[in-house]
């Protein structure tokens, strides 16, 4: 079976520093997706950044960039230039590629951006 | 826009009272999902379907059902509340194939008394 785990349950930063939120998982799947989700208190949950794991190139979306070790299982989320409105929970999530396409979830990561 | 509604933001039910919550999603997906959000816990996977009237337990299905007669529809029951399941319940849906997004709804947090 796979699991997500963030280690950090809590983070706080200045506004426009620089954050890194970390994430490992463990599977035995060679090929597979990984997703980091955000979710403000609105409680909307939205879709950051996605990787493929076939992919070697790391992905990037604008200030956020994800740092993908296959071999050593970890995937952290950049947020670069950090904004009050980075203020949210921080989710990742594995999926297998086949099956039923299900996701499976870290526990996540209150990022708090200060003034 | 794409969207996935779900009926209440807030609900506040007795013990043992039967107890509905909705989601219906405009963007024809196959698959609905619902999941119970708690500190700590992160996203747990209750029930999905991925196609009318076809369900699929997920990893704590137990006191729980589910119901889709409809496509765009799904909906989650508890068929008699405990306290034991206040908590927040996220309904998500996604198309099928590997590189589709899941589009989330803004939750439901129920207060069981």
């Amino acid at each position: 079976a796979q699991t997500v785990t963030q280690s950090q349950p809590e983070m706080s930063v200045q506004e426009a520093e620089t954050v890194t939120l970390s994430c490992t998982y463990d599977t035995s799947e060679s090929n597979y997706y990984l997703f980091w989700y955000k979710q403000p208190p609105s409680r909307q949950m939205i879709l950051v950044i996605r990787q493929e794991a076939y992919k070697q190139q790391n992905a990037t979306e604008n200030r956020f960039s994800v740092n993908f070790q296959k071999a050593a299982k970890s995937f952290s989320l950049k947020i670069s230039d950090s904004q009050l409105g980075d203020t949210a929970m921080y989710f990742c999530a594995f999926m297998k590629h086949g099956g039923n396409y299900q996701l499976i979830w870290g526990a996540g990561t209150k990022l708090i951006i200060k003034p | 826009d794409v969207k996935v509604t779900q009926s209440s933001r807030y609900l506040v039910k007795r013990t043992g009272e039967k107890v509905f919550l909705e989601c219906v999603q405009d963007m024809d997906h196959e698959n609905m999902f619902w999941y119970r959000q708690d500190p700590g816990l992160g996203l747990r996977l209750i029930y999905f379907s991925y196609d009318v009237k076809m369900k699929e337990k997920g990893d704590i299905p137990e006191g729980y059902s589910v119901s889709r007669e409809k496509k765009e529809r799904f909906s989650l029951i508890l068929e008699s509340a405990s306290t034991n399941q206040t908590s927040m319940y996220l309904c998500a849906s996604r198309g099928d194939g590997a590189n589709t997004e899941a589009f989330f709804g803004q939750g439901t947090r129920l207060t069981v008394v």
